[in-house]
């Protein structure tokens, strides 16, 4: 079955602390892969999309992922998170027709 | 100029009644959505629309009836609205169906008392 899991669903961080959100997937074939964000109250925006090429891709407010072909997975990486980085963060992986989004990961990060 | 736009912002309503919400883009994409977004934040793919046509329809409530007079718009008609019906409901548009981007709405929170 297609599916997107995000194993981390509240995290709290400390600002400055480095933040490393995993994303696993189960999908057959070719895959687009993407990392949404959405800050409260608002709606979702996209903050980075893996569609071929270089597996470490780089996205706004500094944020990384990189995507490893033989694990499934696409990790968002931030090497020092800031109190406004507080939100919530949807992994999504899409194929020929299907859009999935993740359950969401809740992130606090402590001013 | 606003990507995708939803009306109403909230919506406060009560059991039974009928109600809809309306989405427009103007970024000439092909396809469009709706999702909900229930208290836990999970987001649930309901509907997708490519060129007009009904293109997903997952396991949704036959109260729930979408309507895409032209590519640009998606409205969701709601019967009979339940309490679990509350959830705030997004409006998305991608330039195509498939792995593209895409581009949400500010969404619509529904109460439903």
């Amino acid at each position: 079955a297609q599916s997107v899991s995000q194993h981390n669903h509240h995290v709290i961080l400390s600002e400055a602390a480095s933040l490393e959100l995993g994303c696993n997937y189960s999908y057959g074939g070719t895959v687009n892969l993407f990392w949404y964000v959405q800050y409260p109250g608002q709606h979702l925006q996209l903050l980075l999309k893996y569609f071929s090429g270089d597996p470490l891709v780089k996205g706004i407010k500094g944020f990384e992922a990189e995507f490893i072909k033989s694990k499934f997975s696409f990790n968002l990486r931030k090497p020092s998170v800031q109190w406004s980085d507080t939100a919530e963060y949807f992994c999504a992986v899409a194929g020929t027709y299907k859009y999935i989004f993740g359950t969401g990961t809740r992130l606090k990060v402590l001013a | 100029d606003t990507a995708v736009s939803q009306t109403p912002k909230y919506l406060v309503t009560q059991m039974g009644n009928d109600k809809s919400i309306k989405c427009e883009q103007n970024l000439g994409h092909d396809t469009m959505y709706w999702y909900k977004q229930d208290s836990k934040k999970f987001l649930k793919i309901m509907f997708s629309y490519n060129n007009k046509e009904l293109i997903i329809n997952e396991t949704v409530p036959n109260r729930f009836s979408p309507k895409s007079p032209d590519k640009a718009h998606l409205n969701l008609h709601i019967n009979s609205l339940e309490l679990g019906d509350s959830a705030v409901y997004f409006c998305a548009s991608s330039q195509r169906t498939g792995g593209n981007e895409q581009y949400f709405g500010p969404g619509t929170r529904l109460t439903v008392t």
